[in-house]
């Protein structure tokens, strides 16, 4: 059974400082994909990344980053210079290859102080 | 980029009514869609699967007489909340895929219910 674990419930940082979002994934498939969504308070989903099983190079797109460690089931995301903008809530996914259904976390609740 | 586009973004109802959530996918054909609620502060947990052409596939839990679900054509799917009442309440979202296994899913702006 697929199982995604945000143990972070809720982060406030203070603007300016860096911050990774925790994300722990169970699966028995050996292909299967990972997701982060950013909701904002509107409720939309933004999707931020997409990473293959067989990909395991960080990526990095402007302030975000994300470090996909198969060894520990780990796919953590990191915010760095936090502002204001990024205060939402944050989800990891997990998609088996052959199931088209998504698995979300409880999602983690950043808060960005001014 | 594929647009999925949900109608009405935001519904209140008297409780007893049904409300009809339309998503559609804008721009491809989509054989099949999921239909996601999220309560409050709370984590999406998906409800059904929407198979173009044929009956929805509901997960454990949630009632297919109360939220019919039909997806009569590749780029439309409607969620119908029957008899709906205030603990019907909540931000329910589609999500479509565009292809086969290729891991696109794209969402819709979600609609929130709320049902006095």
């Amino acid at each position: 059974a697929q199982k995604v674990t945000q143990a972070q419930t809720e982060i406030s940082v203070v603007e300016k400082e860096d911050v990774t979002l925790d994300c722990v994934y169970e699966t028995r498939d050996t292909t299967y994909y990972l997701f982060w969504y950013k909701q904002p308070p509107s409720g939309e989903l933004v999707f931020l990344i997409r990473r293959n099983s067989f990909d395991e190079q960080n990526e990095i797109s402007g302030r975000y980053s994300w470090n996909f460690q198969k060894s520990t089931s780990s796919f953590n995301f990191t915010i760095t210079a936090s502002q204001v903008v990024d205060s939402a809530v944050y989800f990891c996914a997990l998609r088996d290859f052959g199931n088209e259904k998504l698995t979300f976390g409880t999602g983690t609740r950043l808060t960005i102080i001014p | 980029g594929a647009v999925v586009s949900q109608h009405p973004s935001r519904v209140i109802c008297k409780s007893g009514t049904s409300v009809k959530i339309e998503c559609r996918s804008l721009d491809f054909q989509a054989t099949t869609m999921f239909w996601y609620r999220q309560f409050p502060k709370q984590s999406l947990m998906l409800m059904a699967t929407s198979n173009e052409g044929s009956k929805a596939t509901y997960e454990q839990g949630v009632e297919k007489d109360k939220f019919l679900i039909n997806h009569a054509s590749l780029t439309l799917s409607t969620l119908t909340v029957t008899s709906a009442h205030p603990e019907d309440s909540s931000f329910y979202i589609c999500s479509a895929v565009s292809g086969a296994n290729t891991g696109e899913l794209f969402f819709g702006e979600g609609s929130r219910l709320t049902v006095l």
